[in-house]
């Protein structure tokens, strides 16, 4: 089983929906992120949370929020999904120790 | 703030070739430097790092130098495979900046056969 796993794998929604993508880990790591990756603009920080009672805004956070349930769980919701936030969105988890992040396999969004 | 720059691709080698991606840094500390991997249709994956000046990282034939002096970090492979054909990340990670990863925009490898 994968270290880090995401659910959906894929989804596609309409705007104004509701959505969350789930995110779950059995690495025993207490900081865990959210990353938006976009064609050509690599990955950018959308949440951070460093333990469970630590939630951080990243570069993009504007239109989505978290919800650090546990240690191994870390949500991410888009309140009212728009176009614009189609995107290849992952989950990943670091020991704080090395910088060494390690990523899920990814949820493919499409808000049509 | 820090930032990485890398080679803009796509890039499109034959099966042997010899394969460069540069990758310049800017950073207020001194961060650890990564390659990061990212096969079609999955999530990145570590290729290889290097904690501090000079230091080589190397896996599956892939190289890097940390070069403090030119603030660069270039992947290298002397012969490059139809399966190393994914998109490769450049990244960094400062305890200056709590420990949170910078990464480049990506570099998109096919191998041809």
């Amino acid at each position: 089983d994968a270290d880090v796993t995401q659910t959906p794998r894929n989804r596609i929604t309409k705007t104004g929906k509701r959505i969350m993508l789930e995110c779950s880990q059995t690495k025993g790591h207490d900081r865990m992120y959210w990353y938006r990756q976009d064609p050509g603009l690599g990955l950018r920080l959308i949440y951070y949370s460093f333990d469970v009672k630590d939630i951080n805004k990243g570069e993009i956070s504007d239109g989505y929020s978290v919800s650090r349930q546990a240690q191994a769980k870390f949500s991410l919701s888009l309140e009212s999904a728009i176009p614009n936030q189609t995107a290849l969105y992952f989950c990943a988890t670091d020991s704080g120790d090395t910088g060494e992040l390690f990523f899920g396999e990814g949820s493919r969004l499409t808000v049509l | 703030g820090n930032s990485v720059t890398q080679m803009e691709g796509p890039v499109t080698l034959s099966e042997e070739a010899f394969l460069t991606i540069n990758c310049t840094y800017t950073a207020t500390g001194y961060p650890s430097l990564f390659w990061y991997v990212q096969y079609p249709g999955e999530g990145l994956q570590l290729l290889l790092k290097a904690t501090k000046a000079d230091d080589k990282g190397s896996n599956k034939g892939f190289e890097a130098t940390y070069r403090k002096e030119t603030t660069s970090f270039h992947l290298e492979k002397g012969s490059v495979q139809v399966s190393d054909s994914a998109v490769y990340f450049c990244a960094l990670s400062d305890l200056t900046n709590a420990g949170k990863s910078t990464f480049g925009d990506g570099t998109t490898l096919t191998v041809k056969p």
